[in-house]
């Protein structure tokens, strides 16, 4: 099983809303990433959970909340959103560590759009 | 500031060509290139990767070629065809950002049956 799953695929939010992201890996990847991608921009990473842990915060916003519960799962939780943070949300994972061929898997995304 | 960017945009050619996609750095200090190909509605998809002390690495139909003088990355797709049709990101892994692939800006490819 070579693949990274996503739910949900489309996700539209208003601004007062709590909702969650999840990811799913089961190629014993031991990091997993979460990556916000614009409409024709490159994806930008957000966070990255290395042996569950949590390894590195790109400085990303408080109404942004990942959370890692096994090796398998990431989960990014959403709360207070505002409508600039419409994007699609990717998740990868890799080996550890990330260089030459332990290269990221990538989910197929969500597209969130806040109202 | 050092960026991982491509010379273009777009990239339009015919179905049976080959496709040149470029792409320059300025960091010296990177220690893998990678190119990701990413269809419309996916998310992106690995294609090959190079380690800084090589000059050519070779797939099935893709060839990347590294010339570090420069700071250039090509992406040489052969025989082009219209599944290849997406946006090209060329990404750098630099030992010491730890575990940051970091994008550059991207280009579309499309191929014209």
């Amino acid at each position: 099983d070579t693949e990274v799953t996503q739910t949900p695929k489309h996700l539209v939010m208003g601004m007062t809303n709590k909702k969650s992201l999840k990811c799913e890996q089961h190629m014993g990847h031991r990091a997993m990433y979460w990556y916000k991608q614009k409409a024709k921009k490159p994806p930008e990473l957000m966070f990255v959970y290395s042996y569950e842990k949590l390894s590195i915060n790109e400085s990303v916003p408080s109404r942004f909340s990942p959370e890692c519960p096994n090796s398998s799962l990431l989960n990014l939780h959403l709360h207070a959103l505002q409508p600039e943070d419409s994007a699609l949300y990717l998740c990868a994972s890799s080996q550890l560590p990330l260089a030459g061929g332990n290269e990221q898997f990538f989910g197929p995304g969500t597209r969130l759009t806040v109202l | 500031g050092e960026s991982v960017g491509l010379h273009l945009p777009t990239l339009s050619v015919q179905e049976g060509d080959n496709s040149i996609i470029n792409c320059a750095y300025s960091n010296s200090a990177s220690d893998y290139f990678i190119w990701y190909k990413q269809e419309s509605g996916k998310g992106p998809q690995f294609i090959i990767d190079i380690r800084s002390n090589m000059d050519k690495r070779q797939g099935q139909r893709v060839t990347v070629l590294l010339n570090k003088t420069v700071k250039h990355l090509s992406l040489q797709i052969a025989a082009t065809q219209p599944g290849d049709s997406a946006v090209y990101f060329c990404a750098e892994i630099r030992k010491t950002s730890g575990s940051r692939l970091t994008f550059g800006e991207g280009t579309q490819l499309t191929v014209n049956p």
